[in-house]
């Protein structure tokens, strides 16, 4: 089975900056990668799938990158609303595990 | 609009069974594959299942194989869980997902509590 690792565990920042969440897959896995949020209580949502496209609906201030085994979550011009718990999918092949999750606290 | 809603979760004791379901509605169900995702309390995310949208092929994480069937009925617009021989590590909220490789739509989830 593919491992994801997301990187770090938890982080904080304030309304208005810029911050990237890593996540590594333990194989290449192309550019299968989606990104998902999910709030406090809420079901996730889906922010971004095969590493870079923009989920309708998913403000332009959220982007992915990466191919192969390393990529990148990047929410720019953060809002309170971004207050949540991210994670990492991969959708190489079965079972398309989840990264462990990047918990984002706005201060 | 479209919507997910889950039911069947519960109690219930350490090899006991539990069927759960989830009705879709405000797509068009029979093209979709579905999914169920897991969630222990307090942790991350873990993929169970998913289903062709004929229900011809179906996949499951190795921790529910031979445990778990996933189902679905087309003309009902229904997805199934039937989960067996359930332990205290299959406790968690389970959430419908529509999607095979990527789940666009999620319901709200059902509890799964497995306790003596």
């Amino acid at each position: 089975d593919i491992q994801m690792t997301q990187s770090p565990s938890s982080l904080s920042a304030s309304v208005g900056d810029t911050v990237t969440i890593a996540c590594r897959a333990s194989q290449s896995i192309s550019t299968f990668l989606n990104w998902y949020q999910q709030s406090a209580g809420k079901a996730p949502k889906l922010l971004i799938y095969v590493a870079t496209t923009l989920q309708s609906g998913v403000p332009s201030r959220f982007s992915g990158g990466g191919s192969g085994t390393d990529f990148t979550l990047t929410i720019t011009s953060l809002q309170p609303e971004d207050s949540a718990t991210y994670y990492c999918q991969h959708s190489h092949s079965t079972p398309y595990t989840f990264g462990q999750g990047t918990k984002l606290e706005i201060k | 609009e479209v919507q997910l809603v889950e039911s069947g979760g519960g109690l219930v004791q350490p090899g006991g069974s539990l069927r759960l379901s989830c009705i879709a509605s405000g797509f068009n169900f029979s093209i979709y594959w579905m999914s169920w995702v897991r969630q222990a309390p307090g942790k991350g995310l873990e993929w169970v299942a998913n289903i062709k949208r004929d229900g011809g092929e179906k996949y499951y994480v190795d921790s529910v194989k031979d445990r778990f069937i996933i189902s679905r009925d087309n003309v009902k617009n229904s997805l199934y869980l039937q989960m067996d021989s359930l332990r205290d590590d299959d406790t968690a909220v389970y959430y419908c997902a529509r999607g095979w490789w990527l789940h666009d739509f999620w319901g709200q989830g059902t509890l799964v509590t497995v306790s003596s």
